[in-house]
């Protein structure tokens, strides 16, 4: 079974700064995804960012970047310029490639704040 | 494009009483779906999945239970709740071979 772990329930950052979340995980799957949801305060899960763990370069969306080590099993989320609509809940999920049904293992979150 | 609903987005049931939640998917076919339950504070759980119409998988034993009727429809249903079956109930869609998972605005549930 796998196991997602976020040990900051809580950050906080000033508005243009950037800021990292830091998410590991434990897997004896070698092809897997990992993905970042962003849950703001109307509670919709949103998709971030995402992972292929065949892939060594590290994933980036706009002022959002990963920074995968698949030996370290490890999967920060890294905003840039924060805005006060990166306010919200983010969790790290893993997906193995194998096995039914795909499913998401999420991690227990981190409430981020972006303050003026 | 597509789209995933759910209904209703709030409810408020007395214990005992049965549950119905429904999802629905537009703009894709064939879709696995997921329903989700978030306790409040905490991370996602998943509860059921499904990879096609009346095959279902649970994941969690409990007093819930699930249903595809149509390849897009995807029911969560209970007959007695409990207090602790108050949450934030998920639906999601899964898109392609990325695994990505696409999720509905959610239930807000309160059994009193």
């Amino acid at each position: 079974a796998q196991t997602v772990t976020q040990s900051q329930p809580e950050m906080s950052v000033q508005e243009a700064e950037t800021v990292t979340l830091s998410c590991t995980y434990d897997t004896s799957e070698n092809n897997y995804y990992l993905f970042w949801y962003k849950q703001p305060p109307s509670r919709q899960m949103i998709l971030v960012i995402r992972q292929e763990a065949y892939k060594q370069q590290n994933a980036t969306e706009n002022r959002f970047s990963v920074n995968f080590q698949k030996a370290a099993k490890s999967f920060s989320l890294k905003i840039s310029d924060s805005q006060l609509g990166d306010t919200a809940m983010y969790f790290c999920a893993f997906c193995p490639v194998a096995g039914g049904g795909n499913k998401l293992t999420f991690g227990t979150g981190t409430q981020l704040k972006v303050e003026l | 494009s597509q789209t995933i609903h759910q209904w209703p987005a709030t409810l408020v049931q007395p214990v005992g009483s049965p549950l119905s939640l429904e999802c629905t998917v537009e703009g894709t076919s064939n879709p696995n779906l997921y329903w989700y339950r978030q306790a409040a504070g905490r991370g996602l759980q998943l509860l059921f999945y499904s990879v096609g119409i009346g095959q279902i998988s649970s994941e969690v034993p409990q007093n819930l239970s699930a249903s595809r009727p149509q390849d897009r429809q995807f029911i969560l249903s209970s007959k007695k709740l409990l207090l602790s079956d108050s949450g934030f109930y998920l639906c999601a869609w899964r898109r392609g071979v990325i695994n990505e998972q696409f999720f509905g605005p959610g239930t807000r549930l309160t059994v009193l």
